[in-house]
């Protein structure tokens, strides 16, 4: 159980255009999603934060316009990427939350996204 | 604010040895810990987590973590690893003043397997 599937694992897209990343939990209902971003060799940085229904809590430093977090259903949230820069180029990963308990987080297996 | 240290960036170790990856986290009233494991382009495996209980956790693959409140770590353990260990491993703690809900992780080590 717990599973997550993030989609599409890859995408390559024109400079100035968007790309919209999926994440869904299949088996449970995700109060809460998580929205990270990896650069080569790093650790993850946490981009957002998103409860169903309402709107997302982005950290310090996101840009919010630029990030555009929809988590419409308790079961799926979208990460788009608007007019994507290269400097966007990046490994993007959600995270899951359901209501089994404290510690109950499930990772997606991740978006790399080449701008060019 | 809440921190997460992973001393070792990168960790080499021969097949079939003992390996330790370090982990020590900021100080608090309530925290739970987790190690996780990552390969090339995918994203995150739990390996084990403490929430609360007996310090000593076991996980998949052969891994134990050991929680120590005194030294504020969560060093992950195995005793003979494989080829197959090579990845990324990542330690992070959810703390109490976030409801638990964020994680803080730390900058990850690589461990290196060689035959």
């Amino acid at each position: 159980g717990a599973v997550v599937s993030q989609h599409p694992s890859w995408v390559i897209c024109k400079s100035g255009t968007s790309v919209k990343i999926e994440c869904r939990s299949l088996d449970f209902q995700a109060t809460t999603m998580f929205w990270y971003r990896q650069f080569p060799k790093q650790s993850l940085m946490l981009m957002a934060t998103s409860n169903e229904g309402s709107k997302a809590t982005y950290e310090q430093g996101v840009e919010k316009d630029k990030f555009l977090i929809n988590h419409a259903s308790l079961t799926l949230s979208t990460l788009t990427v608007t007019s994507a820069h290269p400097e966007d180029s990046s490994f993007y990963i959600c995270s899951a939350r359901g209501d089994r308990g404290l510690g109950g987080y499930t990772f997606g297996s991740g978006t790399r996204l080449t701008v060019v | 604010a809440q921190s997460v240290t992973q001393l070792d960036s990168q960790v080499p170790v021969f097949e079939e040895a003992p390996v330790e990856l370090r982990c020590n986290y900021s100080s608090s009233v309530s925290v739970y810990l987790f190690w996780y494991v990552q390969y090339p382009n995918q994203g995150l495996q739990l390996l084990l987590k403490y929430l609360s209980g007996s310090t000593l956790v076991k996980g998949i693959n052969g891994f134990e973590a050991e929680f120590n409140k005194s030294q504020t770590s969560f060093h992950l353990r195995k005793p003979s690893v494989h080829i197959s260990d090579t990845a990324e491993y990542f330690c992070a703690a959810g703390y109490v003043n976030t409801g638990f809900q964020k994680l803080v992780f730390g900058t990850g080590t690589r461990l290196l397997v060689s035959p």
